[in-house]
């Protein structure tokens, strides 16, 4: 099976920080995905990663980089921390090509203070 | 752009009730479209898809058919079961962007009472 692993299932920061989310897939995925789930909002695309190094921004981008060195691992990064990036953090990975299904880690649940 | 509607939540219903969530699309070209489901506490678990008109899509008793005449996709339970409590996400992906990007609906909450 699939697994892909988010490495916090809660996290706590405060207002400035910078943050980084870790995703890790071990199925040697092309593709790798960031999303934030908002009540009433479904998923949101942030950003995603065809290949190692590459990236392209998905639907909400401001606020958040990212970073994919290895094939297997996709970082969020929150540059500035601010309340209103508080949300459940999702992270996916699926092969390349039509049709493949998005596999998803458990999320991690930032609390921005 | 390509958009997904679902039918607000919750739903709530007795055990081995008949479901139905409503999902239509908008969407330029070809889409495939995909029913997801997320357990309490967990990320989402692909249920089912299809990716063509008139292919329905099967997986643990739940049911949707891919009608692009009414660009829907309903999903679909003969007898539902307290264990399928969890939020059910439609979405599509558009084939011609060559990344899989999926765009989701809002989700629908199905609570089922024993």
């Amino acid at each position: 099976d699939v697994k892909v692993t988010q490495s916090s299932r809660y996290l706590v920061k405060r207002t400035g920080e910078k943050v980084f989310l870790e995703c890790v897939q071990d199925m040697d995925h092309e593709n790798m995905f960031w999303y934030r789930q908002d009540p009433g909002l479904g998923l949101r695309l942030i950003y995603f990663s065809y290949d190692v190094k590459m990236k392209e921004k998905g639907d909400i981008p401001e606020g958040y980089s990212v970073s994919r060195e290895k094939k297997e691992r996709f970082s969020l990064i929150l540059e500035s921390a601010s309340t209103n990036q508080t949300s459940m953090y999702l992270c996916a990975s699926s092969k390349s090509g039509g049709n493949q299904p998005q596999h998803f880690g458990d999320g991690t649940r930032l609390s921005i203070l | 752009g390509n958009s997904v509607t679902q039918m607000e939540g919750p739903v709530t219903l007795s055990e081995e009730a008949f479901l139905t969530i409503n999902c239509t699309y908008t969407a330029t070209g070809y889409p495939s479209l995909f029913w997801y489901v997320q357990y309490p506490g967990e990320g989402l678990q692909l249920l089912l898809k299809a990716t063509k008109a008139d292919d329905k899509g099967s997986n643990k008793g739940f049911e949707a058919t891919y009608r692009k005449e009414t660009t829907s996709f309903h999903l679909e339970k003969g007898s539902v079961q307290v264990s399928d409590s969890a939020v059910y996400f439609c979405a599509l992906s558009d084939n011609y962007t060559g990344f899989q990007k999926l765009v989701f609906g809002t989700g629908t909450r199905l609570l089922v009472s024993p």
